[in-house]
Formats: structure tokens, C-alpha cells, sequence
């Protein structure tokens, strides 16, 4: 079965940091795009940054939102890949979830069980 | 970027049919992807392809998709497919994915 876990989340304070990590099972996460698509309580999915596959280069894009405190990077050796969350704030608040692409479909077809993450002083 | 819009709320008695829409400027020239989501629980992917069922979703979700507006059916609705429904779109030259706001299907 095709799987990825999610760990990381927490409390933070405003301005602090965090590091989310999404492990794939039972697939190589190296050849899938990675989204990360969060959900700030009551809200909508919101889609916060992608990792193309290693066919090209792991490249990495954010949301306007995010750029600039978020970075994606990858770990093959762990079959993983790990959100870096700097400089937060309230808004960030939300539940992150990690999900595969297929690029065939456009679809998400394996997401992550979802890790809360609450920003408040 | 892109923006599509859904309703926020769908209300459908039991037995009956409802229809989500999912409304952007010549949406019927892109492909869309529908996800269910219910309370505490990760999205699930319905449709793809305007109307493709994924493995495992019953033959009540069909999916269609023209001009402005792409719909999600659902017919014969049970209580059990009270849930968060989401439009998604992607753009496959930049990679962006869009999410429409969401839709609450009530079943009556």
C-alpha cells in the first residue's frame, strides 16, 4: 500500500520555526511531484508549495504566501520530504498536508494523514 | 492565476440528486479533479478528468464539465456523503494547483 506519514507539527510562537516531514512508503516518493496543500480551521485547501520529481531536479515553487519563509526539500535517502517553516505567523495556522501528484491525472492520489500546526503567543 | 468558484452550501433530501458546480472563465477547456472531505478526515479524490471515477467510488459521483462551469453529480445522495466537496484544477506548464472555496453538501 502506497502511504505517506506526516510528522512535525506543533505549538509556536509567532516569528518561531518548524519542520514538517512527509515519508513515503511502498513507493519512491523521488518520482512523484509533492504538494504541500494546508487547511486553516473552518477554511479551504490551500495549496503552499510543490517539489517537481527528480526528473526534474526536485525543482521547487511557493505560494506568494509563503515564499520567502517556507522552503521544500527533499531526503531520497529517507524517502521523504520535509517542510521548513520560518518566521510564522498567526495565518499559518492550519492543518499541513503532504500529497502526491500523479502528472498523468493532475490529481492528488496520496496525501498524507494531515499534521496540526497552531501558531499563537 | 486561476480562480474557480463554488457555492458554499448544497442542501439535498436523501434519495434525490445534488449538483455542485465548480465556475471559472472557460473551465470546459481544462481538466478538473473533485475531492470529498469529511469533518476530521483527508480529501479524497471522486473524480478526475472532468469525469473519470477513481477505483473504489461508486457509480453515483459522475462528473461533467462545459463552457464556465464544471458539475459534480451526485444521485441517489445517502447520509453518509455529507462532506466538503472540492474542485481542483492544474495548470501541467507551471505546476500550479487551484482549489476552489469549497462546497458543504447537506443531505436533508
Amino acid at each position: 500500500e502506497e502511504l505517506l506519514v506526516e510528522s512535525g507539527g506543533g505549538s509556536v510562537q509567532p516569528g518561531g520555526s518548524l519542520r514538517l516531514s512527509c515519508a513515503a512508503s511502498g513507493f519512491h516518493l523521488g518520482d512523484n511531484y509533492i504538494y504541500w496543500v494546508r487547511q486553516a480551521p473552518g477554511k479551504g485547501l490551500e495549496c503552499i508549495g510543490r517539489s517537481r520529481n527528480k526528473l526534474y531536479g526536485y525543482a521547487t515553487d511557493y505560494a506568494a504566501s509563503v515564499k520567502g519563509r517556507f522552503t521544500i526539500s527533499r531526503d531520497d535517502s529517507k524517502n521523504s520530504v520535509s517542510l521548513q517553516m520560518n518566521r510564522l505567523k498567526t495565518a499559518d495556522t492550519a492543518v499541513y498536508y503532504c500529497a502526491s501528484l500523479t502528472t498523468v491525472t493532475g490529481a492528488f492520489d496520496i496525501w498524507g494523514q494531515g499534521t496540526k500546526v497552531t501558531v499563537s503567543s | 492565476s486561476y480562480v474557480v468558484t463554488q457555492p458554499p452550501s448544497v442542501s439535498v433530501a436523501p434519495g434525490k440528486t445534488a449538483r455542485i458546480t465548480c465556475g471559472g472563465s472557460d473551465i470546459g477547456d481544462y481538466s478538473v479533479r473533485w475531492y470529498q472531505q469529511k469533518p476530521g478526515q483527508v480529501p479524497v479524490l471522486v473524480i478526475y478528468f472532468d469525469s473519470v471515477r477513481p477505483s473504489g467510488i461508486p457509480e453515483r459521483f459522475s462528473g461533467s464539465n462545459s463552457g464556465n462551469t464544471a458539475t459534480l453529480t451526485i444521485s441517489g445522495v445517502e447520509a453518509g456523503d455529507e462532506a466538503d466537496y472540492y474542485c481542483q484544477m492544474w495548470e501541467s506548464t507551471t505546476d500550479h494547483v487551484v482549489f476552489g472555496g469549497g462546497t458543504r453538501l447537506t443531505v436533508l
